[in-house]
């Protein structure tokens, strides 16, 4: 069975940082495409990264030179390392997948629990 | 990036009745696989998302046929032919052809 679960938020100061943690079962992170979407308070969502195969990464223009996305395949972990925090990254973050092929399409069809970040001075 | 637009962005909607729910793309979504890349995912309250509808119209495991998507292209639909109380949620459209995946702003259902 698939399950992903995110930790590492927390209350942080702007210009903080934090390292969250998406641990994942049930298939390796490291052989698919891995996706962080966050939250804001009362609002939508909003795609952040995905990392592919644990190598080559695409980020949301508000997080680009700010936030990493990473994975280690010996953990089966997949990360978020969010530096230079701001206010509006305050949010719920959620790790998902995607559909892994043979499958056609890169739909998120696992999620996380998520987890809380909040950034205020 | 792409934009997405959903409409209404609330739905009252009576138990029993249809509900359908407007999703539309800044650019056409069609792969050269044939695919439209066009996703439905559902949030109950206190919950995560979840995958409802991948791929413009097929259904994700156990979401009852009472639920369908069409569309090609721009312009998708979301439709639920009976509304039950269960359906109470927050659904939104995601673009998954290019990064930055870019979600619609979300329809809250809501029971009459």
């Amino acid at each position: 069975e698939v399950q992903l679960v995110e930790t590492g938020g927390g209350l942080m100061q702007p210009g903080g940082s934090l390292r969250l943690s998406c641990a994942a079962s049930g298939f390796n992170v490291g052989s698919n495409y891995m996706t962080w979407v966050r939250q804001a308070p009362g609002k939508g969502l909003e795609w952040v990264s995905v990392i592919c195969n644990g190598d080559s990464a695409s980020y949301a223009d508000s997080v680009r030179g700010r936030f990493t996305i990473s994975t280690d395949n010996s953990k089966n972990i997949l990360y978020l390392q969010m530096d230079s925090l701001r206010a509006e990254d305050t949010a719920i973050y959620y790790c998902a997948r995607e559909v892994p092929p043979p499958m056609v399409g890169n739909y998120l069809d696992n999620w996380g629990q998520g987890t809380q970040v909040t950034v205020s001075s | 990036d792409i934009v997405m637009t959903q409409s209404p962005l609330s739905l009252p909607v009576t138990p029993g009745e249809p509900a359908s729910i407007s999703c539309r793309s800044s650019q056409s979504l069609l792969n050269g696989n044939g695919y439209n890349y066009l996703d439905w995912y559902v949030q109950k309250p206190g919950q995560s998302p979840q995958l409802l509808i991948y791929l413009s119209s097929n259904r994700a495991s156990g979401v009852p046929d009472r639920f369908s998507g069409s569309g090609s292209g721009t312009d998708f639909t979301l439709k639920i032919s009976r509304v039950e109380a269960d359906d109470v949620a927050v659904y939104y459209c995601m673009q998954a052809l290019q990064t930055p995946y870019t979600f619609g702003q979300g329809t809250k259902l809501e029971i009459k």
